[in-house]
């Protein structure tokens, strides 16, 4: 089965400035999404783009895919502390309905 | 988006023992998923529980050592059997939106000593 590679693995920044994480993914894809877990708990999804999509917005995010290179970034602007959280994105391969994650990207957003 | 809630939130077993983990949602749907996170890593799939029929595990995953049970469209159960300190994970359980995405329940955080 096809994982996900995400980097960083970490990133830290201060609260206002901008966040960007990489996605790489290795078989053809019916969509790609991104989710937000805090602390070991649940996942809460953020933003979904389809393969026949290059770019997506949802409030202070903004989404990039480029199935050419098999990957995808997720920016956050102007961040806040309460964005804190590791990021991961999950693709739905062509012809199935499960997702695949990727390793995930630790954020820490300082005061 | 659907509400789903999990029980227990926590445990801490004895090797060798049993687990069931419960996940409740608020509508009914045809398919849960059952996931595990293992400490500091990724979500891993570990089957496909549809109401009435088999739940569909995935490579490297068995049914003799997580059984799953789906008696309706609300709820389903997974055990963890006869645990060892490598299933200490987060065990979450998650159904499909409309639009391909997925809402998950809050997690059972496992520890087996």
């Amino acid at each position: 089965s096809q994982q996900g590679e995400e980097d960083p693995q970490a990133l830290s920044i201060q609260e206002g400035e901008n966040a960007t994480m990489n996605c790489s993914y290795k078989t053809s894809i019916n969509n790609l999404q991104w989710y937000r877990q805090n602390s070991g708990r649940g996942l809460v999804h953020l933003i979904l783009i389809r393969s026949n999509e290059r770019e997506k917005h949802s409030g202070r995010l903004r989404v990039t895919l480029d199935t050419s290179k098999k990957s995808s970034s997720l920016l956050i602007t102007a961040s806040r502390a309460a964005d804190t959280a590791s990021y991961f994105c999950a693709t739905v391969a062509s012809g199935y309905s499960t997702l695949t994650f990727g390793k995930g990207t630790m954020l820490l957003v300082s005061p | 988006s659907a509400v789903i809630s999990q029980k227990p939130s926590r445990d801490i077993c004895q090797r060798g023992t049993s687990l069931t983990i419960q996940c409740q949602v608020d509508s009914q749907v045809t398919m849960m998923f059952w996931y595990r996170q293992q400490p500091g890593q990724s979500l891993t799939l570990i089957a496909t529980a549809n109401q009435g029929s088999e739940a569909t595990y995935e490579s490297g995953f068995v049914i003799d050592k997580f059984p799953i049970s789906r008696p309706n469209l609300t709820f389903s159960t997974l055990t963890v059997s006869n645990m060892s300190p490598e299933d200490s994970s987060i065990y979450l359980c998650s159904v499909p939106g409309t639009a391909d995405e997925q809402f998950f329940g809050p997690g059972t955080r496992l520890t087996v000593l």
